[in-house]
């Protein structure tokens, strides 16, 4: 199946510091791309849509303006969480779709473990 | 608004024995359903997708149902290992966005 990579897999930072995540889809092109957060024990919660050219689109309650999404390219997608706090100590998991499978599947990243102190 | 229940936070499921885990939606008409695993400090790994008009799905030890007039889709594992020990999450589409349960953690116990 198609695979997407994140870098970088985990990642410890100040608090107030501004961290860059890239997600990339490696033997496919997608269009589209989504973020998610997972907090311990709990699922995987929507942050956003990341369409090449053009903005992202949010999920409500995701501040847009601390959760930066660039999708420059068809296989790159970027978040980076600005002025980070502990509160955004999280699971970050990309996905990208393909719309040339038969199913559109959408494949997921491994997740980027941020932890702010 | 929409919501996705996976009934069991937890599953405690002997070797050899059949899981069977339960997914149940509300206020949804999706057409189609998936289910993915994932391990600990792991992304998502796609499993089986099931359409509204497919009763049953198979691959492998794996099976899923979808029924559209209960809204529930379940999901078995056959002669499960505890290899198979994750969380399993059930997911629907929405707007060409997918939507997840919060997942039932499998344990097969040896």
């Amino acid at each position: 199946g198609a695979v997407v990579s994140q870098h970088p897999s985990w990642v410890i930072c100040k608090s107030g510091t501004s961290v860059k995540i890239e997600c990339r889809s490696l033997d496919f092109q997608a269009t589209t791309m989504f973020w998610y957060r997972q907090f311990p024990k709990q699922s995987l919660m929507l942050m956003a849509t990341s369409n090449e050219g053009s903005k992202a689109t949010y999920e409500q309650g995701v501040e847009k303006d601390k959760f930066l999404i660039n999708h420059a390219s068809l296989t790159l997608s970027t978040l980076t969480v600005t002025s980070a706090h502990p509160e955004d100590s999280s699971f970050y998991i990309c996905s990208a779709r393909d719309y040339q499978s038969s199913y559109n599947e959408q494949f997921f990243g491994p997740g980027t473990r941020l932890t702010v102190l | 608004s929409q919501k996705i229940e996976q009934n069991s936070e937890a599953l405690n499921i002997q070797e050899g024995k059949t899981a069977t885990l339960t997914c149940n939606y509300t206020n949804y008409s999706p057409a189609y359903l998936q289910w993915y695993r994932q391990d600990p400090g792991r992304g998502p790994v796609f499993l089986l997708l099931i359409r509204e008009n497919e009763k049953e799905k198979r691959k492998e030890r794996l099976k899923v149902t979808f029924d559209t007039t209960l809204k529930q889709s379940l999901f078995h594992i056959t002669a499960s290992q505890p290899a198979d020990s994750a969380t399993y999450l059930c997911a629907l589409d929405l707007d060409d966005k997918i939507i997840f349960g919060k997942g039932t953690r499998l344990h097969i116990l040896p």
